[in-house]
């Protein structure tokens, strides 16, 4: 079956870095497109990072733009954000998630499995 | 960017009553919307993605429907495992893929 297990997160002081890592499972890799999705605490999901199954696209969303960096091994079925300059605002939960393309409309894709997540605290 | 913006924030219902949660986009997404389901301490689980499909192992008593910028998830007859925080998802323009904040469905 599906499995995603994402880990390396923790607790960093404000402008420093972090990496997580998303190991995948049960599915091919190479050929799945890829997010980072987070939530801070009590809050609701905010969608943070995309990665083709090529890794030739790559998407942020605004407020992680020049800061965190996707990346993926296909050879290691792994996945990776790379935070750089981490702030309070970024302290949350981080899901990878697998991305599967609708069935009517090509070129676009949902969330179909999600791992557990990892805890990144941002704080002094 | 598209605005999803979910009603109730709260919703109480009694096991065995029917759930209706609903979700307004900011612009039309056509179908290209999906729900989750996520329980304290879990991942979000995929519940319903084109609007009104539902995803593999799914009970049939989740239902969703509409298109545009209207949408409905209906629960018809709540079972104690369905008490959790239901978000809606646009898929439809992106980046950014945008949630809804969030219906809290709790026991009455």
């Amino acid at each position: 079956q599906v499995q995603l297990v994402e880990s390396g997160g923790g607790l960093v002081k404000p402008g420093g870095s972090l990496r997580l890592s998303c190991a995948a499972s049960g599915f091919t890799f190479s050929d799945s497109y890829m997010s980072w999705i987070r939530q801070a605490p009590g809050k609701g999901l905010e969608w943070v990072s995309y990665i083709s199954h090529s890794g030739r696209t790559i998407l942020y969303t605004d407020s992680v733009k020049g800061r965190f960096t996707i990346s993926r091994d296909s050879a290691k079925n792994s996945l990776f954000l790379q935070m750089n300059s981490l702030r309070a605002e970024d302290t949350a939960t981080y899901y990878c998630a697998r991305m599967v393309e609708d069935t009517v409309v090509a070129g676009l894709f949902y969330f179909d499995y999600w791992g557990r997540g990892t805890l990144v605290t941002v704080s002094s | 960017e598209i605005v999803m913006t979910q009603s109730p924030a709260t919703l109480s219902v009694s096991p065995g009553e029917r759930a209706t949660l609903s979700c307004r986009a900011s612009q039309s997404v056509s179908s290209n919307l999906a729900w989750y389901q996520q329980k304290p301490g879990q991942a979000p689980r995929l519940l319903i993605y084109g609007a009104s499909t539902r995803a593999t192992g799914i009970p049939a008593r989740f239902s969703g429907s509409g298109s545009g910028t209207e949408f409905t998830l209906t629960i018809s007859s709540l079972q104690s495992e369905d008490f959790a925080v239901y978000y809606c998802q646009q898929y439809h323009n992106w980046p950014p893929y945008t949630f809804g904040q969030g219906t809290k469905l709790e026991i009455k």
